[in-house]
């Protein structure tokens, strides 16, 4: 079992829709939290960040991080578009890899006109 | 440069022919990170630098696989031997050192065809 599971959709929502995006762990070592999004032939780019638990709001993008229940969730308002993409969580503790990236496997959306 | 840099952005190769993946890093950035990419794993952590220094080579998948850093910048990684499972994207990430939002950024990969 992967230590970082996400459901990866397709999941396909009208413009404007509330989107909720979701990743689950087994490491309580991971102390950073992250959601990147990537296009088609691109690397990932960041898109939230959060240190331990807690909320942080960026515009329409809102992350969430539960680490008693060992949950993170991504939440995209009024989505549009330009939000179609894969959406990958990530996690991270400062090791001998450094602070490598433990991924989930990416949810694809399509936010439809 | 303004962003990571990977080359070749393509590559074909037969199986049992070695290849060399580039990294070329942002310029300051002493952490510097390998991934692999293919569509039933995800995106896998293979190594990281830290200057040229790999303190952990256990992500690397087999013997086959090597990478090393000079000057405390280009990085490759050479994968001898192709094997078809072997293809997928292959990313790297630099950053300075600390926490993941200390300008972690990927670039856009070297995607390998073994045929």
């Amino acid at each position: 079992q992967k230590e970082v599971e996400q459901d990866p959709g397709p999941l396909s929502v009208p413009e404007g829709a509330i989107v909720s995006l979701n990743c689950t762990y087994s490491n309580s070592a991971f102390q950073y939290f992250m959601w990147y999004r990537q296009y088609s032939r691109k690397g990932p780019e960041l898109l939230m960040y959060t240190y331990s638990s807690g909320n942080k709001e960026d515009g329409r993008f809102t992350a969430q991080v539960d680490k008693s229940s060992k949950y993170i969730s991504l939440f995209i308002r009024d989505s549009q578009p330009s939000d179609s993409a894969t959406y990958l969580c990530a996690m991270s503790t400062n090791s001998n890899s450094g602070y490598a990236l433990n991924f989930g496997k990416g949810t694809s959306l399509l936010v439809t006109p | 440069g303004a962003g990571v840099s990977q080359s070749p952005s393509n590559k074909v190769t037969e199986k049992g022919k070695d290849v060399e993946l580039r990294c070329d890093p942002i310029s300051g950035h002493t952490a510097l990170y390998w991934y692999r990419q293919s569509l039933g794993q995800g995106l896998e952590f293979l190594i990281y630098f830290q200057g040229n220094s790999a303190p952990d080579k256990s992500g690397l998948p087999s013997d086959r696989f090597s990478a090393e850093r000079t000057g405390g910048s280009v990085s490759t990684l050479t994968i001898q031997r192709t094997q078809q499972e072997d293809s997928a994207v292959y990313l790297c990430a630099s950053s300075f050192v600390g926490p993941p939002n200390y300008g972690y950024t990927f670039g856009s990969g070297t995607r390998l065809t073994v045929v």
